[in-house]
């Protein structure tokens, strides 16, 4: 089993540039959440999805779309990246809803917009 | 609303010597709490969770916490730090409903020899 995985590990964008960054996970875990990671505010949850074909807003969705077309992707757009977004984003999958179910996290993408 | 704080952002010990990493919690129900690791340039890992059950949770690498609603507190600790202990840690609690966690800012562990 691979987990959670993220593709690219690394990227530079320039202001206005659009990308999507893929997150796959073979457990087939229904949950599936994509997070930013910046200095001092830990993680903070960007979008999220319950199943296939369904998405919904987290704490800072301003900026992203997201896609979840198959169970084991979960797509995140930068339609129009801005500096703002410079940060590391993690992709996170998790098997039920009982609020107790451990999240297990990608590796990582880093993102640096110039 | 729930919330978790950190109250150290950066807690250095020697290698072989107890380790103490805060976490308070605000939450108007029962919450579920995790203690999460990531080390440098990794994803984040499970150190262990409480859910409820015995208020005392061990977890992976010796570390364990305990759950104390009269303090509101979920503390980590382990007896003796390992070099390999050094990471930063992220106190985590769960909304419940799709399990959205709200994360504290992390604490940085340094071990030093």
């Amino acid at each position: 089993n691979a987990g959670v995985t993220q593709t690219p590990k690394f990227r530079v964008l320039k202001t206005g540039q659009s990308m999507t960054l893929l997150c796959a996970q073979d457990m087939n875990h229904e949950y599936m959440y994509w997070y930013r990671q910046d200095p001092g505010m830990g993680l903070r949850l960007i979008h999220y999805s319950v199943g296939e074909g369904t998405t919904a807003k987290g704490e800072v969705p301003d900026g992203y779309n997201v896609s979840r077309l198959k169970k084991q992707n979960f797509l995140l757009g930068l339609e129009s990246a801005a500096p703002s977004q410079t940060s590391v984003y993690f992709c996170a999958s998790s098997y039920g809803t009982s609020g107790a179910e451990t999240q297990y996290f990608g590796p990582g993408t880093r993102l640096l917009v110039l | 609303a729930q919330s978790v704080t950190q109250l150290d952002s950066h807690v250095s010990v020697s290698e072989g010597t107890p380790v103490l990493l805060r976490c308070n919690y605000s939450s108007s129900y029962s919450p579920s709490l995790f203690w999460y690791v990531q080390h440098p340039n990794k994803g984040l890992q499970l150190l262990l969770k409480y859910t409820s059950a015995a208020t005392l949770v061990k977890g992976i690498n010796g570390f364990e916490a305990e759950f104390k609603k009269s303090e509101t507190s979920f503390h980590l600790t382990k007896p003796s730090a390992h070099m390999s202990d050094a990471a930063e840690y992220f106190c985590v609690v769960s909304l419940g409903g799709f399990q959205k966690l709200v994360f504290g800012t992390g604490t940085r562990l340094l071990v030093s020899p």
